[in-house]
């Protein structure tokens, strides 16, 4: 059973650019959870999907950033126009349901240049 | 505003002996809290959980300790290994989310 697959492993964009990040969840889960983490932070949450809805979007910047989990394939955190501030690891976690624990991926580490 | 701190950054421990990492809190609608190890660039691992009706939960040579009453949760390692050498994050979830508060981290180096 496969773990949380991230791709890619490393992105690099230059300002202005729209950078895709991918995550497939593990199997049988269908909650997805985006989270970022800048140099010397932790964590910090950035949105919550569930199949074709999003639940909880609370931490996910108003503007420039989205996410999504359709129906069939990976979910997608989608940044456009990206700034050097943007630069960070970029981590998706799964869970089969939303009240257990959560299982990471290896992240897609971001650098704007 | 930091709601989840671990203000130990960094903790060295003779391998063999106790680690002890410690989490403060400052939100009382926490209803679940979590302990992850992180090894450089890769993903966090889950480690341990403790529901906020509880006290103590204990898998292995892991032991999670909840004092809600001081906001305060300590992870228990013992014995330690050079193995458990990482960064380890607490975290928690407000109660009626799916979303986790993490701390800030604390590095653990287990000294063979």
């Amino acid at each position: 059973n496969a773990g949380v697959m991230q791709n890619p492993r490393h992105l690099v964009r230059r300002r202005g650019q729209e950078a895709r990040l991918r995550c497939s969840p593990m199997k049988g889960h269908s909650h997805v959870y985006w989270y970022r983490q800048l140099p010397e932070e932790g964590l910090k949450f950035m949105v919550y999907l569930q199949k074709e809805n999003i639940i909880d979007e609370s931490g996910m910047p108003k503007e420039r950033f989205s996410a999504e989990f359709p129906k069939e394939g990976p979910s997608i955190l989608r940044i456009q126009q990206v700034v050097r501030g943007d630069s960070a690891a970029y981590f998706c976690a799964s869970s089969p349901q939303g009240d257990t624990e959560a299982f990471f991926g290896q992240g897609t580490r971001l650098t704007v240049v | 505003d930091q709601q989840v701190k671990q203000n130990s950054p960094s903790l060295s421990v003779q391998e063999g002996r106790i680690s002890i990492l410690n989490c403060d809190y400052t939100n009382s609608m926490f209803d679940y809290f979590l302990w992850y190890k992180k090894y450089p660039a890769e993903g966090p691992t889950f480690l341990i959980s403790i529901s906020s009706i509880k006290d103590k939960n204990e898998d292995g040579r892991f032991t999670v300790f909840l004092n809600k009453s001081a906001k305060h949760l300590s992870l228990h390692i013992v014995p330690s290994q050079p193995g458990d050498s990482a960064v380890y994050f607490c975290a928690a979830r407000p109660s009626g989310t799916y979303k986790y508060i993490f701390g800030t981290g604390t590095r653990l180096k287990v000294l063979a």
